[in-house]
């Protein structure tokens, strides 16, 4: 596509809920990354693939967070049994060589946890 | 993780005037210094960026000036104008991944 793509741009859950937000990265790009951005606050890295492979999950929060990008393009990051806590702004951003120069953000997906 | 220090963390410039904002970075291997700008309900958008085999790069009115030995790059916007009211963020690598500082939020008054 012509941009990276998020879906769906907002999500209210329930607390215990899980859920899952999905990045469409530009197409080719070879690595995308994860991020989750409080008002205010600057992006917090999360995770990153290149292609397939995840490279770094050191910012997932904990267990409950996981993400995957089983064909190397469309990525899901699911939050299982969420948390008030976890209501933020998720942030996906691709980059077309594994050189993490020059990141294309998506529009985000704002998720509220009631 | 390594952190990115910006200053100040917001800043107020009359139009016409000189936006200045600094970072202050860590990694002394990082080779690769940007500047990412954000407009409210967007996500961050590569500006300006620069390699530290030079000490300054200008595009149009952006400017990029890089002090190795400080570990530090600032920004300069110059004859600032409202459209440039936005938050801006400097990064960093850690690893292969990308941390961002905080931002500094510009406000330019017409």
């Amino acid at each position: 596509g012509a941009g990276v793509s998020q879906s769906p741009r907002y999500k209210v859950t329930k607390r215990g809920q899980d859920v899952a937000l999905r990045c469409d990265p530009i197409s080719g790009h070879v690595s995308l990354y994860w991020y989750r951005q409080a008002l205010g606050q600057g992006p917090e890295f999360l995770t990153y693939f290149n292609y397939e492979a995840q490279q770094d999950k050191s910012g997932l929060p904990n267990d409950r967070f996981s993400a995957e990008r089983p064909e190397g393009s469309i990525s899901t990051l699911t939050i299982q049994r969420t948390e008030q806590r976890d209501s933020a702004m998720y942030r996906c951003a691709s980059s077309r060589q594994a050189t993490n120069e020059k990141l294309f953000f998506g529009s985000g997906t704002q998720l509220s946890v009631l | 993780q390594q952190q990115v220090k910006q200053s100040p963390q917001s800043l107020i410039v009359q139009k016409g005037g000189i936006s200045i904002i600094n970072c202050a970075y860590e990694n002394t291997a990082f080779d690769y210094f940007p500047w990412y700008q954000q407009f409210p309900g967007k996500g961050p958008a590569l500006l300006i960026a620069i390699r530290p085999d030079v000490s300054e790069k200008k595009e149009g009115r952006f400017t990029i000036s890089f002090n190795k030995s400080a570990k530090q790059f600032s920004l300069h916007i110059m004859d600032s104008q409202p459209g440039d009211s936005a938050t801006y963020f400097c990064g960093d690598n850690y690893g292969q991944n990308f941390v961002f500082g905080p931002g500094t939020r510009l406000s330019v008054l017409p």
